[in-house]
């Protein structure tokens, strides 16, 4: 089995700083993922990365940048954080494959802006 | 603008009941059809998934039935347990990406 580790856990911030959300996976996957939760909605996607050194947009990814430093770590900037924003970022990873690929899950970061 | 809907958005049952969650999807191109679950400060679990080309997945106490010409698809829970209490997704994609619904938020009551 492998895990997927979130930091932090909780992150509050003030409006217009810029915060950095890191995630780490053990299960040596290729691909990562990103994804923002708002209470009462579904996920929605950010960024994803294939495989190291790739980045793809998904479609949330205006006031957002990521990095895939390396296979097992992928790391979520909000650029400018605004105000009153509630959210939890999850982050992913999965084996991409014909007919479909698991995606596993962290925890989650709560993300709160002052 | 591609899109997975579900309903009822909340939906309780009395313990060994069986709940009945719906899905919907717009893009015939999706083969792939997870269910996930999550509990409250978690994240999403892989709770069962069916392929297209499948009508029927059963595991345990949870079916999936698939009605592919309607786009549709439901998640049967019998005989429902205070511990299936959460929140469940219906996500629809390929091999990259995954589109999710917006959950049924699920209670049994004991």
């Amino acid at each position: 089995g492998g895990i997927i580790t979130q930091t932090p856990k909780f992150l509050i911030g003030q409006e217009g700083q810029k915060l950095t959300l890191k995630c780490q996976q053990n299960f040596n996957h290729d691909t990562m993922y990103w994804y923002r939760q708002d209470s009462g909605k579904g996920l929605r996607l950010i960024y994803y990365s294939i495989t190291e050194n790739d980045l793809q947009k998904g479609d949330l990814s205006e006031g957002y940048d990521a990095s895939r430093e390396k296979k097992s770590s992928f790391s979520l900037t909000v650029t400018s954080a605004q105000k009153n924003e509630m959210a939890v970022f999850l982050c992913a990873s999965s084996i991409p494959g014909q007919g479909g690929a698991e995606q596993f899950f962290g925890p989650g970061t709560r993300l709160t802006v002052l | 603008q591609q899109q997975v809907r579900q309903s009822p958005q909340s939906l309780t049952v009395w313990e060994g009941e069986t709940a009945i969650l719906n899905c919907s999807y717009e893009n015939s191109a999706f083969d792939y059809f997870p269910w996930y679950q999550q509990f409250p400060g978690e994240g999403p679990a892989l709770l069962i998934s069916i392929l297209s080309v499948s009508d029927k997945k059963e595991d345990g106490r949870f079916t999936i039935f698939f009605n592919k010409r309607e786009k549709k698809l439901s998640l049967h829970i019998a005989d429902s347990q205070p511990g299936d209490s959460a929140t469940y997704f219906c996500a629809a994609g390929g091999s990259w990406q995954l589109i999710f619904g917006s959950g049924t938020q699920l209670t049994v009551m004991p």
